[in-house]
């Protein structure tokens, strides 16, 4: 009973460095996003991927890269952090098509510290 | 840019108190509504669906009025397990696709 698995849980890193942030979905869902959550900010889109082989930007993508690399997997690259990437990041997935609009199923979130 | 507005709070109430939290949201063409709960420093998950004819589930209550484009939750008899974050969510379509645009969220705590 997985859901969404998203690793890794917590990591610091340091300006200038790269890392990437796994999400994976058990739940056959077509559509997965990448929100960073911040205090008082509430929860903003990143990325996007409508289905397999799709990737669109949301609110807040700069300094951001993804790969839908299949239907589980949507994973976040951070190039070069920074230390305004501090955040929560959480990676979420839903079933969407014309007929259904379903509730989306979060991961429990990746603590990043930039220093 | 669309928008979910929500009052931050917190709602500070008593155990068994009646509480109502409000959210107004920008897009007049969103088609979905739903509201998350977010425990402390933990993931956001669906506490119910927000339907056109309004919908209950236990001790909550969801109305939508999309004339006025706000939602609308009503929590009855407020237990100590209550407290959290409550976060208006709202789905947008555009172009085929579909993404969930989230309100700040209303803290509630309920005391003993």
């Amino acid at each position: 009973n997985a859901g969404v698995t998203q690793t890794p849980k917590f990591q610091v890193l340091k300006t200038g460095q790269s890392m990437t942030l796994q999400c994976a979905q058990d739940m056959n869902h077509n559509s997965m996003y990448w929100y960073r959550q911040d205090p008082g900010m509430g929860l903003r889109l990143i990325y996007y991927s409508a289905s397999e082989g799709t990737t669109d930007k949301g609110e807040v993508p700069n300094g951001y890269n993804v790969s839908r690399l299949n239907k589980r997997e949507f994973s976040l690259r951070l190039e070069s952090a920074a230390p305004s990437q501090t955040s929560v990041y959480f990676c979420a997935s839903r079933e969407y098509d014309s007929f259904r609009d379903t509730e989306a199923f979060f991961g429990q979130g990746t603590r990043l510290t930039v220093v | 840019r669309k928008e979910v507005e929500q009052d931050p709070g917190p709602f500070n109430v008593p155990e068994g108190a009646t509480v109502a939290f409000n959210c107004t949201y920008s897009n007049s063409a969103s088609q979905s509504f739903f509201w998350y709960r977010q425990d402390c420093r933990k993931e956001p998950k669906l506490l119910m669906s927000v339907y056109s004819s309004g919908n209950e589930d236990g001790r909550f209550t969801a109305q939508l009025n999309r004339a006025s484009q706000y939602i609308s939750l009503l929590i009855r008899d407020s237990k100590l397990s209550d407290s959290a974050t409550y976060l208006c969510v709202v789905s947008d379509f555009f172009s085929g696709y579909s993404t969930l645009t989230f309100g700040k969220g209303t803290m509630l705590l309920v005391s003993p």
